[in-house]
C-alpha cells in the first residue's frame, strides 16, 4: 500500500494567515493527489482533485501544487470557515490510502 | 446535485455480518464507480472497496476475504457486506461517488454509524 504522510498534524492560525499542508507519497504517484476538508460531524468535502484542480465552488484562496511523492496545499488568506480537519488521499493505486489529517484551529 | 444516502443496522453483534446500502436518488448510478470508505477515530479515513456500474470490484486486500459488494442499476443502489465483524469495524461508514476520469471522491452520503457490540 501507498502510505501518505501529512504534516503537520495540527495547526493554530489566525484569520488572515497564510498557511500550508504537506503530504508526501510513499512512492511516486505522479499527480494522483486529492485533497478533502471535513467539518465534525460531517462528510468530508473533495476541495482538489489531481493536485490542483480547483473543485466547482470551492474559493480560490485554496490552491494544490506537487508531483511525484511531494504536495502541498496552500489557503492563501485563512477564513472562519476554514478550520477544519484536512486530509489528503492518492488515487494513483488501489487501495486508495489517505493521510492521518491535519486539523487546523483558531489561534 | 446528487445525493447519496446510506441505511442499515446501526448496530451489528460480533461475529456476524454488517450489511448497508447506499441509494442514489434520481441516478444515474450506471455511469461512475462507487466506493465504501469508513472512518474511524482509531484508524482515519479507509477505503474499503470500489464497484462498477458492471459490477466488477476491487476490494482493499486488509477486508478482502471479509467483503462483498454489490450493485443494482435498475434499483440505483449499491451494497455492502461485511462478514465477521469485531469491535474493530466499529466505525462511521460512507458511501461515495468517483468523480469522471480521477478517482477522486467527489459526492458522499452524510455517513451512518455502526456499532459492532453484542
Amino acid at each position: 500500500d501507498i502510505q501518505m504522510t501529512q504534516s503537520p498534524s495540527s495547526l493554530s492560525a489566525s484569520v488572515g494567515d497564510r498557511v500550508t499542508i504537506t503530504c508526501r507519497a510513499s512512492q511516486s504517484i505522479s499527480t494522483f493527489i486529492n485533497w478533502y476538508q471535513q467539518k465534525p460531524g460531517k462528510a468530508p468535502k473533495l476541495l482538489i482533485s489531481v493536485a490542483s484542480i480547483l473543485q466547482s465552488g470551492v474559493p480560490s484562496r485554496f490552491s494544490g501544487s506537487g508531483s511525484g511523492t511531494d504536495f502541498s496545499l496552500t489557503i492563501s488568506t485563512l477564513q472562519p470557515e476554514d478550520f477544519a480537519t484536512y486530509y489528503c488521499q492518492q488515487s494513483y493505486s488501489t487501495p486508495y490510502t489517505f493521510g492521518q489529517g491535519t486539523k487546523l484551529e483558531i489561534k | 446535485q446528487v445525493q447519496l444516502q446510506e441505511s442499515g443496522p446501526g448496530l451489528v453483534k460480533p461475529s456476524e455480518t454488517l450489511s448497508l446500502t447506499c441509494t442514489v436518488p434520481g441516478g444515474p448510478i450506471s455511469s461512475y464507480y462507487w466506493s465504501w470508505i469508513r472512518q474511524s477515530a482509531g484508524k482515519g479515513l479507509e477505503w474499503i472497496g470500489r464497484v462498477n456500474p458492471s459490477g466488477s470490484t476491487n476490494y482493499n486486500p486488509s477486508l478482502n476475504s471479509r467483503l462483498t459488494m454489490s450493485v443494482d442499476t435498475s434499483k440505483n443502489h449499491f451494497s455492502l457486506k461485511l462478514s465477521s465483524v469485531t469491535a474493530a469495524d466499529t466505525a462511521v461508514y460512507y458511501c461515495v461517488r468517483h468523480a469522471a476520469g480521477s478517482d477522486a471522491f467527489d459526492i458522499w452520503g452524510p455517513g451512518t454509524m455502526v456499532t459492532v457490540s453484542s
